[in-house]
């Protein structure tokens, strides 16, 4: 079954470190993927999505991911946190096969310490 | 950006009882319209996919019989959890979609919470 994995379930990081929350999926067909945040008491937002081209795509806020298909993985990365980046971020994925349906990797907390 | 609006944020009932939840896209007409259920500290699992005027696609493990949705206009969709149990109780969120379609852009409404005593 298709399926996303999110190794790190909680990162804690200073302000100005530089971040990176891995990101794997397993599927081998083409797909979409996506990063979505959730800011403490408020929905779901878009980071940022890849469907094709360039690797690189970047998003909002500063953030960037690599889509490396060798790897089956879609990284998400920050050169330097700020304390507003404290929320849950998810990992998501579409089939290419499979009209709008997207699934969800379990969620990586991140905390920016002050 | 797109809006989507969730009705009502927080719901608490009987065991037993049928609670209906909204989804609204405020700004924008949604063909499609999804249901997640989130538990504490973990993923969104989709529920069901619905597009307006059909029925609701489940998914394994879903029962369509308990969670019955009905998306009847193209901004509006309701999931009503029939004959609630405390097992029920979960955070659900919503989604729309403007359009059909591989990787169209899901908008979220804020979830509501849903407690069965």
């Amino acid at each position: 079954a298709q399926s996303v994995s999110q190794h790190n379930h909680h990162v804690i990081l200073s302000e100005a470190a530089s971040l990176e929350l891995g990101c794997n999926y397993s599927y081998g067909g083409t797909v979409n993927l996506f990063w979505y945040v959730q800011y403490p008491g408020q929905h779901l937002q878009l980071l940022l999505k890849y469907f094709s081209g360039d690797p690189l795509v970047k998003g909002i806020k500063g953030f960037e991911a690599e889509f490396i298909k060798s790897k089956f993985s879609f990284n998400l990365r920050k050169p330097s946190v700020q304390w507003s980046d404290t929320a849950e971020y998810f990992c998501a994925v579409n089939r290419y096969s499979s009209a709008s349906k997207i699934i969800f990797g379990s969620g990586t907390r991140l905390s920016i310490r002050p | 950006g797109a809006v989507v609006s969730q009705h009502p944020s927080r719901v608490i009932c009987k065991s037993g009882t049928s609670v209906k939840i909204e989804c609204r896209s405020l700004d924008f007409q949604a063909t499609t319209m999804f249901w997640y259920r989130q538990f504490p500290k973990q993923s969104l699992m989709l529920m069901a996919t619905s597009n307006e005027g059909s029925k609701a696609t489940y998914e394994q493990g879903v029962e369509k019989d308990k969670f019955l949705i009905n998306h009847a206009s193209l901004t509006l969709s309701t999931l009503t959890v029939t004959s609630a149990h405390p097992e029920d109780s979960s955070f659900y969120i919503c989604s729309a979609s403007p359009g059909q379609g591989i990787g169209n852009e899901q908008f979220f409404g804020p979830g509501t919470r849903l407690t069965v005593l």
